[in-house]
């Protein structure tokens, strides 16, 4: 099925481990994004990219990376976990200008 | 910069009345409105999207909104609740241009009353 793909979909980590997050994508679209969703803030940007090679930050980038090697995928990397980053992480995509996003099912990810 | 302002982090309506879910934004300039819905453990969903031209926007569900320059507003409606409405609701906002990025609102959640 078409759609956007994310892996794992649950994960502990311990304070100071790394992870990466995965995310896929089989519609071609050339816009994607990270948003991480926690009680009462609703979903803050962490990183976006408008294509393959180029991405830019959020709202609330500090302490993720990504990148964008090809249309499909952008993963998101924890370089050091702290538990300020237990959260619900979702990746979406869009046609550019569409501005209709596809969501993943999230990513909830408990650092402790 | 933009943002939205969502009025009411819980909204609770009896099953079969009015839903009414307010959104304010702030743009400098002129915004693209979307509002989207997230049912348990679900990513989110286009409920509607306002772009250009016609003001009342209808979208699934039986949902619609209308936009208000003069108010800044995008309130969400829907004439009649069902059980099935239940789930959190994000109104959100971007520019015009190709490569805008959108910001979300905190979400309001709608409880169904039987």
């Amino acid at each position: 099925n078409a759609g956007v793909t994310q892996t794992p979909k649950f994960q502990v980590l311990k304070t100071g481990q790394s992870m990466t997050l995965q995310c896929a994508q089989d519609m071609n679209h050339e816009y994607m994004s990270w948003y991480r969703q926690d009680p009462g803030m609703g979903l803050r940007l962490i990183h976006y990219s408008v294509g393959a090679g180029i991405t830019d930050q959020g709202e609330v980038p500090n302490g993720y990376n990504v990148s964008r090697s090809t249309t499909e995928d952008f993963p998101l990397r924890l370089l050091s976990a702290a538990p300020s980053q237990t959260s619900v992480y979702f990746c979406a995509s869009s046609r550019p200008g569409q501005r209709r996003y596809t969501f993943g099912s999230g990513t909830r990810l408990t650092v402790v | 910069a933009q943002s939205v302002t969502q009025l009411g982090s819980h909204v609770s309506v009896s099953e079969g009345a009015l839903v009414l879910l307010r959104c304010n934004y702030s743009s400098s300039v002129p915004p693209y409105l979307f509002w989207y819905v997230q049912y348990p453990n679900q990513g989110l969903q286009l409920l509607l999207k306002y772009t250009t031209g016609a003001t009342l926007v209808k979208g699934i569900n039986g949902f619609e909104a209308e936009f208000k320059k003069s108010e800044t507003s995008f309130h969400l409606t829907k004439p009649s609740a069902h059980m099935s409405d239940a789930a959190e609701y994000f109104c959100a906002v971007s520019g015009m241009n190709r490569d805008d990025k959108i910001i979300f609102g905190k979400g309001t959640r709608l409880h169904i009353l039987p």
